[in-house]
């Protein structure tokens, strides 16, 4: 089964301007996270979909980030505007069941420089 | 919320030796208890998990044992190789929370 993609790989932009990422999950799997990792610290839980319902939005910085989930396939977080401690490696993860039930598959992450 | 912490936060040793990291936390309803392995330019992969009703757990080279009591797990690897080399995340799970990621640690298997 093909795992999960993120695209892109990798995004610069200035200071202000917007960037939306997208995760492909894996096909079939309901659940699917955001998780970031800036300057090199943890990985720190974004929000969390179960389908397309947003599930918990609890980590999610500022009104900045939106995250959506049209149709419960792909996902795509934009960043708007973007601020320089947006900077880090953002992650996705799907999951057929809840995570601790099935396991977390994550995606290669998309590095993020804001400058 | 769930404190998690890891120690050593680097860790090297040479290749053949054995390495062991240590996981703590502090939600005592805690669950789940995996350990990812990120390679460079890579996203976590899960690599060998445990549930509270177990103490041990063994896959070929990794292990992971569990003190529910004293709330802490450890991952073991035995006989490391180069391409262990990696940044292992450990991250506790309450059912009905969401995982909380220790803050990593950076091994390095020297040749």
């Amino acid at each position: 089964e093909a795992g999960v993609t993120q695209f892109p790989s990798h995004s610069v932009i200035e200071k202000g301007q917007t960037v939306t990422l997208r995760c492909d999950p894996i096909s079939g799997h309901d659940n699917l996270y955001w998780y970031r990792r800036v300057m090199g610290k943890e990985i720190k839980f974004l929000l969390h979909f179960v389908k397309e319902s947003k599930q918990d939005e609890s980590g999610m910085p500022n009104n900045r980030f939106l995250a959506e989930r049209t149709g419960g396939t792909y996902s795509t977080l934009k960043v708007q505007p973007a601020e320089l401690e947006d900077s880090g490696v953002y992650f996705c993860a799907s999951s057929r069941d809840r995570g601790g039930i099935s396991p977390l598959h994550f995606g290669n992450g998309t590095r993020l420089t804001v400058t | 919320g769930e404190n998690v912490e890891q120690h050593p936060s680097t860790l090297s040793v040479q290749e053949g030796d054995s390495a062991v990291i240590k996981c703590t936390y502090s939600d005592s309803a805690s669950n789940y208890f995996p350990w990812y392995k990120q390679e460079l330019g890579k996203g976590p992969q899960l690599i060998i998990d445990i549930r509270s009703n177990v103490g041990e757990k063994k896959d070929q080279r990794i292990a992971v044992t569990l003190n529910k009591t004293a709330k802490h797990f450890s991952l073991h690897i035995t006989e490391t190789q180069p391409e262990d080399s990696a940044v292992y995340f450990c991250a506790p799970y309450n059912y009905g929370q969401n995982f909380v990621f220790g803050p990593g640690t950076r091994l390095s298997v020297l040749p």
